[in-house]
């Protein structure tokens, strides 16, 4: 099975870096996403990694470590914008070549 | 491409009512994905499938669910009958198959069993 844990609210200020964490175990691990999504509205892709180390991507980067079963989101210069849930998945080649298993997400709020 | 579309944005029905979402997959896009979200449960996976063939299905709550899939733009997600903890917002995503694949939602239905 899947167990995907991150933290459930975070606050940060307009203009600093704020990493949000998740922590992950899988029987067989192929590939970790994340996604925003703004509240009403769809996921919208960020990022993947499937190889360990730091993905950047603009003000976002990912980092993961397969062995730790650990990753973190890192977004800097934060813009009020930025407000919106994130969302940890993990895609399982024992279940499926190609469906995700998302945590409950990280509520951001942005303030000024 | 307009993305995934999925219709109703908004669905309110009665205890015991049949309820029909549908969805309109990304043109080409060979997965499709029906995914449900509560806040308790966040986002979970109901049922995908690959070229219209249903492949996992173990995240179907109970026998009241069914999906089905006739052509490779059309998907359909049915509960009958409803009930009001089936009250959530229902995602329909579609991505390409193989390798590093992103999946892309629609704007989802949120379904209201009162």
């Amino acid at each position: 099975g899947q167990n995907i844990d991150q933290p459930t609210e975070m606050t940060a200020t307009e203009g600093a870096i704020v990493q949000i964490n998740c922590t992950y175990q899988t029987s067989g691990f192929n590939g970790l996403f994340w996604y925003q999504q703004h509240a009403g509205e769809a996921p919208t892709f960020l990022s993947y990694n499937v190889l360990d180390g730091l993905e950047e991507k603009g003000r976002f980067s990912s980092f993961l470590s397969r062995s730790k079963g650990y990753s973190y989101l890192l977004l800097k210069e934060l813009q009020m914008k930025d407000s919106a849930s994130y969302l940890c998945a993990v895609r399982d080649r024992e279940t499926g070549a190609n469906n995700l298993f998302f945590g409950t997400g990280t509520r951001l709020t942005v303030i000024p | 491409d307009a993305g995934v579309i999925q219709s109703p944005r908004h669905e309110v029905t009665e205890m015991g009512q049949e309820v029909t979402l549908r969805c309109k997959p990304i043109s080409g896009h060979d997965y499709l994905f029906w995914y449900r979200q509560t806040m308790m449960r966040g986002l979970e996976l109901l049922i995908y499938f690959n070229n219209n063939v249903p492949i996992d299905d173990s995240g179907m709550p109970e026998d009241r669910f069914s999906a089905k899939m006739p052509n490779a733009s059309f998907s359909t997600l049915k509960i009958q009958p409803s009930e009001p903890r089936d009250s959530a917002v229902y995602f329909c995503a579609s991505s390409l198959g193989g390798g590093y694949t992103e999946a892309f939602f629609g704007q989802g239905t949120r379904l209201t069993v009162v």
